[in-house]
């Protein structure tokens, strides 16, 4: 199991609620990932960074925001939660390819199972 | 449009049988594909990885193949266990980035009945 890690595992909040969703990886990688999944559906990539201070926005638009102020910590902030968040919310990490022709696998945190009232 | 199709959506098999899942996709310039696994409420677990050169890749009881001329792939479970109860999810990667984006099917539930 990859050494990345998600908290809290489970939120339940009500509307308007400001939530910061963390997420650590020791692995020393620089790119990072969040993604936003709901049940039966594809992964759909919200947030990344290439290292720090880097930060871009993903395919599907989202009204999180993210900060990289240290390598190992990526996390996203909802500045008033809505019902239309609740989801649930995948960080992952991954290293640069050894070589050219060779992949970068991400390595996926447990998640967190966002419910907004 | 770069996209990952799954078949079947759902599956149900008795413990100790064999199956297969499929993936089809249309992601290009074509860098990787892989089959990740993941546990209800957990994060995908990464079983195998296959470029373009590779065909067939095992890991125990997991095999996947790749077809990069029909652009298909498939995951053949062998003498499934009931850990094997999770969501199988096909993704390919592009090499047209930096980032080396990732395309993700929305899976196929796999259920192992006692």
């Amino acid at each position: 199991e990859a050494d990345i890690y998600q908290t809290p595992r489970y939120l339940v909040i009500g509307t308007g609620k400001k939530i910061t969703l963390e997420c650590s990886q020791t692995m020393g990688h620089d790119k990072m990932y969040w993604y936003q999944q709901d049940p039966g559906m594809e992964l759909h990539l919200i947030h990344y960074s290439y290292g720090v201070n880097s930060t871009e926005k993903g395919d599907l638009s989202s009204e999180s925001t993210v900060s990289r102020i240290r390598t190992e910590h990526f996390p996203l902030t909802l500045e008033s939660a809505r019902p239309s968040h609740t989801s649930q919310y995948l960080c992952a990490s991954s290293a640069p390819p050894l070589s050219s022709g060779s992949y970068n696998e991400q390595f996926f945190g447990p998640g967190t199972r966002l419910t907004v009232l | 449009k770069n996209q990952v199709e799954q078949s079947p959506q759902s599956l149900i098999i008795l413990e100790g049988k064999n199956c297969t899942l499929q993936c089809n996709y249309t992601v290009s310039p074509f860098s990787n594909l892989r089959w990740y696994k993941q546990d209800t409420g957990r994060g995908p677990v990464s079983l195998t990885i296959m470029t373009f050169s590779e065909n067939t890749k095992s890991n125990g009881r997991y095999t996947a193949t790749l077809d990069a001329d029909t652009k298909q792939s498939s995951l053949h479970i062998t003498a499934s266990q009931l850990s094997d109860s999770a969501s199988y999810i096909c993704v390919v990667s592009d090499r047209g980035s930096t980032l080396g984006r990732l395309y993700f099917g929305r899976g196929t539930q796999l259920t192992v009945w006692p």
